[in-house]
């Protein structure tokens, strides 16, 4: 089965400034990868997901994630942050060879801005 | 708005009890699934229905039970409440299994909060 493993619960950070939240997966041969984001008192909101092609992955909200699959990690990037991004963001993969494409969450990273 | 609807936003009820939760899929979507939001254990899966037909079991205690309906609604059913069964349960829904290309996205409620007292 799979794992996720995001290494930071929080990250604080100013407003402007840039931001990398991190995500590790176990290892096989075959993923997709996803962030969700939650809002205070919302349901997850998908960000973006990687299926295949390009590694770098473009989201909403200014975001973007980059796949390698040699070190099975899956960061989210944003250039500057929001106010408004507060919130909490997970990351989550689903085992393609598994055939079950049931999406395994890691434990969130809550990410605060200042401003 | 996912396009996902969940019934009631928020419970409150007595240990021992027994509560249904209901969920609504996005137009169009087959599959079904109930996730657990809870402090310390995060976001859980429990159950996994398609199309009217259990697909796959997660952590879901024996206390809890789930079913989807031929309109494609589903509920969740806890009985037996405890303390510890307080969290936000989520139903989330897509549109198919092993379908190629569309990386089985799916699609959060906005979750039911379950306060058991």
């Amino acid at each position: 089965a799979q794992s996720v493993t995001q290494l930071d619960s929080q990250v604080p950070v100013f407003e402007e400034a840039p931001v990398e939240l991190r995500c590790n997966y176990s290892s096989s041969v075959s993923v997709y990868l996803f962030w969700y984001v939650q809002y205070p008192n919302q349901g997850l909101q998908l960000l973006l997901k990687y299926l295949s092609g390009s590694t770098l992955v473009k989201g909403i909200n200014g975001f973007e994630a980059e796949f390698n699959k040699s070190q099975t990690s899956f960061h989210l990037r944003k250039p500057s942050v929001h106010i408004s991004d507060t919130a909490e963001y997970f990351c989550a993969v689903s085992d393609i060879a598994g055939g079950s494409y049931i999406p395994t969450f890691g434990r969130g990273t809550s990410l605060i801005v200042h401003p | 708005d996912s396009g996902v609807t969940q019934t009631p936003k928020h419970l409150i009820t007595a240990t021992g009890q027994r509560v249904t939760l209901r969920c609504s899929p996005r137009s169009g979507d087959l599959s079904v699934y109930w996730y657990q939001q809870s402090l310390d254990q995060g976001l859980q899966f429990l159950i996994q229905y398609y199309n009217g037909e259990e697909r796959a079991k997660g952590n879901i205690l024996e206390r809890f039970s789930a079913q989807q309906f031929p309109d494609l609604h589903s509920e969740l059913n806890l009985s037996s409440l405890e303390l510890g069964d307080s969290a936000l349960y989520f139903c989330a829904s897509s549109e198919a299994i092993g379908q190629g290309g569309s990386g089985n996205t799916i699609y959060f409620g906005e979750g039911s909060w379950l306060t058991v007292v």
